[in-house]
């Protein structure tokens, strides 16, 4: 078990780049989410993937923002035409089970992004 | 909805004196969960507790200890004997039956262990 894996850990970016993030989950989990974190604040939800499908996006997701999973195992999240307000952590975790079940989460290190 | 609230932005305290952090939730649920994680300098959140809304039983893991009350929504952590390593950013989160599938974080407390 290797743990929830981000890549890269940091980035700098100019306003108008597009940038992408990518998370390899711990191999049996196959729920995934997405959260995003600025200074001072807790993680929010983006999105959540089961296996392969995006089944929940937060309004936080605008049309900049995409996410994949092609295969079921590691994710991808696309950043287009990237704002000074993007710039924050941008954290994957995984889980075995549903959350409503009480399952807790396992969060990697996270991305910095900073946007200038 | 669901809500977390922690009050507490920062607390310092002296090594070895013991710290409770204050969490209170909202939810319309009566089945959800509720967890403390911690999130050290580097940055990754570990899980460190999880109840569950039917067990208001409060229990002591080593130095954590947790007072859960319904009457009152809130989950209340403590750390007894403070070490310089229990430094951190301390965060409380809920995830409920129908709360889709996320987790709700609260803003977190940053916690300052001097030696």
């Amino acid at each position: 078990d290797t743990g929830v894996s981000q890549d890269p850990r940091h980035k700098i970016t100019k306003r108008g780049q597009n940038v992408t993030f990518r998370c390899d989950p711990i191999s049996e989990h196959n729920r995934l989410y997405w959260y995003r974190q600025t200074l001072g604040q807790g993680p929010e939800f983006l999105t959540y993937f089961q296996n392969e499908a995006q089944l929940e996006k937060s309004r936080l997701l605008s049309d900049r923002f995409s996410a994949e999973r092609p295969k079921g195992s590691f994710s991808t999240l696309e950043i287009q035409r990237t704002e000074q307000g993007d710039s924050a952590m941008y954290l994957c975790a995984s889980s075995l089970a549903p959350l409503g079940s009480g399952e807790k989460l396992f969060f990697g290190s996270g991305t910095q992004l900073s946007v200038l | 909805a669901q809500k977390v609230t922690q009050a507490q932005t920062e607390i310092s305290v002296v090594e070895k004196e013991d710290v409770t952090l204050d969490c209170v939730y909202e939810t319309r649920d009566t089945t959800y969960y509720l967890f403390w994680y911690k999130q050290p300098p580097s940055g990754e959140l570990v899980f460190l507790i999880r109840r569950n809304s039917f067990d208001e039983q409060n229990e002591i893991s080593g130095r954590y200890s947790w007072n859960f009350q319904k009457s009152t929504s809130s989950f209340n952590f403590t750390i007894t004997a403070s070490q310089v390593v229990d430094s951190a950013v301390y965060f409380c989160a809920l995830s409920q039956n129908t709360g889709g599938f996320k987790t709700i974080f609260g803003a977190g407390t940053r916690l300052f262990v001097k030696a």
